[in-house]
Formats: structure tokens, C-alpha cells, sequence
């Protein structure tokens, strides 16, 4: 699977909006971007994907750039509860079948 | 049930004892994952199992490791003669369908060799 880059870590204020970045240059046209995220002493939680369109769930919004070298992955209200690291993925349709865990983002939410 | 569930949440053994580790996938879910996770780093992958097709066992670190998958249900992660750099948490994740759908994972199995 194509590599991301990711911040290390990033703070947000309560209540605020917080935007996390990703680049994956190498992306191929057919991989899908995954994020999750990891709260403390807990396992990874799926967060939301998409391929080429911006996407909305209830958790987030992911926005993906035109040329899909890069995305943004967009919670629109912090809260304490969303501290947690945040990983970027890419997922081929085509290569090894297990999801690459980088090093992710650790979010701090600063009440 | 409604998530991925793993047993024991937490184990304790002594170096060089076996150890066996239970994932039940969410009902209906083809994929099944292995990862661990040692204190403070990334997630590590192990093993993934595929409906009836032979697991891929690329991420398993040694021969001491071994894992199965019955009836296309329950798994079980199985380490020999355990070493202390075998501590870590160990996480299993199902998906309905491997590409296309995202991972739900447990909440681990937190393994400490003494």
C-alpha cells in the first residue's frame, strides 16, 4: 500500500473545528483513503473513507483533494472525547490485504 | 454479538509458556485481522484470514506464532514458548468485506510475559 504523512500530533480548542491533514502523493487511482482513530487503551475505531468525492457521516467529514494527493479529515465540533490518534490509510483494491498504520496524529482537545 | 469481542482482556504468563488468544468476529463478517501493538508504538499486522481461503501470514513474526480460524467464525492466536518481547496488546478486527468496508476491531487482549 501507497505510504501517508501525517503531523505527529496537533491541538485543537474545545468546541472548535479541527482540520487534519494527510498527503499521499503516490496514491493510484484506485485506492480508497481510510482514517481511524485510536482513543486511549483502546483498539482503532473506524472513522470514515472515500475514493474520489468528499464524504459525510456522523463522526466526521472527509475532504479530498482534486488530483487525491492529499485530504483533510474534518471534525466540525471538538470535544474532549475526540482526543485520540487519527490515522490516514490508503487501501488498494489490488495489494496486500492488511490496512498499513502509520504513526498517525495524536489530537490533544484543549478544554 | 454486536462488536468484536476478544478474551482474555488481559493475560499474565511466565516466559516460555504457551498462551491462546480468542477473537469472535461480528456475525457474518468474511475478514478477520491480527495486529499487535506494543506499549507506545504502531499497530503491527500479523495474520489476516479471508472466508475459506488460506490466511495470509506475512506479518507473523516468528514460527512460535500461529493462529486459526473455525467454521469461518471464532479465531484463535496461539504463541509457544512465549519471550517477553511477546508483551504487547494484541488486536483482532473483522470487515464484511476486506476492500471495500471498514475494520471493526476489539478491544484487545493485553498479553504480559514475565
Amino acid at each position: 500500500d501507497a505510504k501517508t504523512t501525517q503531523p505527529n500530533s496537533m491541538e485543537s480548542n474545545e468546541e472548535e473545528p479541527v482540520h487534519l491533514p494527510c498527503n499521499h502523493s503516490t496514491i493510484s487511482g484506485t485506492d480508497y483513503i481510510h482514517w481511524y482513530r485510536q482513543l486511549p487503551s483502546q483498539g482503532p475505531e473506524y472513522v470514515i473513507h472515500g475514493l474520489t468525492s468528499n464524504v459525510n457521516n456522523r463522526m466526521a467529514s472527509l475532504a479530498i483533494a482534486e488530483d487525491r494527493k492529499s485530504s483533510t479529515l474534518i471534525l466540525h465540533r471538538a470535544t474532549l472525547r475526540d482526543a485520540a490518534v487519527y490515522y490516514c490509510i490508503l487501501r488498494s483494491q489490488t495489494g496486500a490485504n492488511n490496512l498499513f498504520f502509520g504513526t498517525g496524529t495524536r489530537l490533544t482537545v484543549i478544554p | 454479538g454486536a462488536g468484536v469481542s476478544q478474551s482474555p482482556s488481559n493475560k499474565v504468563t511466565e516466559k516460555g509458556k504457551d498462551v491462546e488468544l480468542r477473537c469472535d468476529p461480528i456475525s457474518g463478517h468474511t475478514a478477520l485481522y491480527w495486529y499487535r501493538q506494543s506499549l507506545g508504538q504502531g499497530l503491527e499486522f500479523l495474520i489476516y484470514f479471508q472466508g475459506n481461503s488460506a490466511p495470509d501470514k506475512s506479518g507473523l513474526p516468528s514460527d512460535r506464532f500461529s493462529a486459526e480460524r473455525t467454521g469461518g467464525s471464532v479465531s484463535t492466536l496461539t504463541i509457544q514458548r512465549t519471550q517477553q518481547e511477546d508483551s504487547a496488546v494484541y488486536l483482532c478486527a473483522s470487515s464484511l468485506y476486506y476492500r471495500e468496508q471498514g475494520y471493526t476491531f476489539g478491544s484487545g487482549t493485553r498479553l504480559t510475559v514475565v
